[in-house]
Formats: structure tokens, sequence, C-alpha cells
């Protein structure tokens, strides 16, 4: 089944303790993407990847980051969480055809929580 | 960079009368303009999209269309019914000076449909 598969889907951590948030995608997507979402403030994107080693700041990369080693993995890291990045986070991958993004994959989300 | 607006926040409407969500985006360099739907605690999924050099698309009960002069777009849902309660997201897709594309959303939507 294709899809992009994100873990955890929740977790609880305290300010300054390292984490990661897998992201991975099984469709051979080039394009892969995190976004935070806040009432309110809809989808914002933190970090984007247009291809293997290629990566870009979105709209609010601060305490964050990323790596794209492989094509189907795209990892979220923050190194040091503090409560403003208390938040539900998704992992979305597409095609990215010329042109124009193709349709956006979303994995199930992760719901973090930093005390 | 793009800045996308969308309103109403929230907007309640009628079993079988029909809901329209209106987006203005910044960017007149912006090519492909996707709607998704999120459903209570579900990942966002994509339920139409257009590029700019179409003015109207329709899926069933779903149309979007597009002015590209005045830089917005509408999503109209007609007949609606419980099942289309959500919240939906607006997003503009532009191709930045280095290449790369980048997908800004919209704040969201909150759709009632009242039973």
């Amino acid at each position: 089944e294709a899809q992009v598969t994100q873990n955890p889907r929740y977790l609880i951590t305290v300010t300054g303790k390292k984490l990661t948030v897998t992201c991975s995608q099984n469709m051979n997507h080039e394009y892969m993407s995190w976004y935070r979402q806040d009432p309110g403030l809809g989808l914002r994107q933190i970090y984007y990847s247009m291809n293997v080693e290629v990566t870009d700041k979105g709209d609010v990369p601060e305490g964050y980051k990323v790596s794209r080693k492989e094509k189907r993995n795209f990892p979220l890291i923050l190194e040091s969480p503090s409560p403003n990045q208390t938040s539900l986070y998704f992992c979305a991958s597409s095609l990215s055809t010329v042109g124009g993004l193709s349709p956006l994959h979303f994995g199930n989300g992760t719901r973090l929580t930093v005390t | 960079g793009e800045n996308v607006e969308q309103h109403p926040s929230t907007l309640s409407v009628q079993e079988g009368d029909s809901a329209v969500i209106k987006c203005t985006y910044s960017d007149s360099a912006s090519n492909y303009f996707p709607w998704y739907k999120q459903e209570l605690g579900k990942r966002p999924q994509l339920i139409i999209d257009i590029r700019s050099n179409v003015g109207e698309k329709k899926d069933q009960r779903i149309a979007v269309t597009l002015n590209k002069t005045a830089k917005h777009f509408s999503l109209h849902i007609t007949e609606t019914q419980p099942e289309d309660s959500a919240v939906y997201f607006c997003a503009a897709s532009l191709i930045s000076n280095f290449g790369n594309e980048k997908l800004t959303f919209g704040t969201g939507t909150r759709l009632t449909i009242i039973p």
C-alpha cells in the first residue's frame, strides 16, 4: 500500500531533550516536507526536500533540523525542544512534477508535547 | 514569498445548501492551487486542484474556480452532506528563483453541516 509513515504518533518530552520524528514513504517520491499544524495558523512548512541531499528552509525552520540521505526517509530532528514546539506535525511527500507540485500525500501526524 | 489568505475561518450551512470558501494569494507567479480536506483527527487529503491555465474544474459536488487577474480562487460544495463537515485548506504553489517549488497553505476553514 502506498503510504507515508511517521513515528511516533504521540510523544511527550521535556525541554531540552533531543528527539527525532521519523518519516518514510514507499512511493519513490522526490519531494518531501514537514509541516506543523497549530490552531488558527493552518499548516506551516518547516523544511522541505526536492531530492536526496537537497533540503531547504520553509516558513518556520527555527529549532528544527532535517536530513535526506535516502530518497524514502526524511527525519525531523529537534535538538533542544522547547514548549513552543508543542504542536501537531505532518510529514508529506509528492512526485514534484514540473510546473507545479503533484498532490501531497500526508502521514498520520505526530502530536508532540514539550513540557 | 507567497501569502495565502483564507475566509471564512468557520462556516455553518444547512444540509443540502451550498458552501463557498475563498482564498487570495499574493504572488502572480503561483501556478498550482490545491484544496485539502482534513476530517477530525485525520490527515489532510487532496480533494481537488487546479492549475493556472484553467479557470474552473468540477468533480461531482465539488468545484474550484480561479481568477488569475484578481489572484483569488474558491471552493464550491453543492448539496452539502454531513460527511462534508471538516477543515478545508487552500494552498498555492510557487517556483522560487532557485527553481524550488514551495506550497503555502491558508489558515483553514472549519465547515459544519447542520442536519
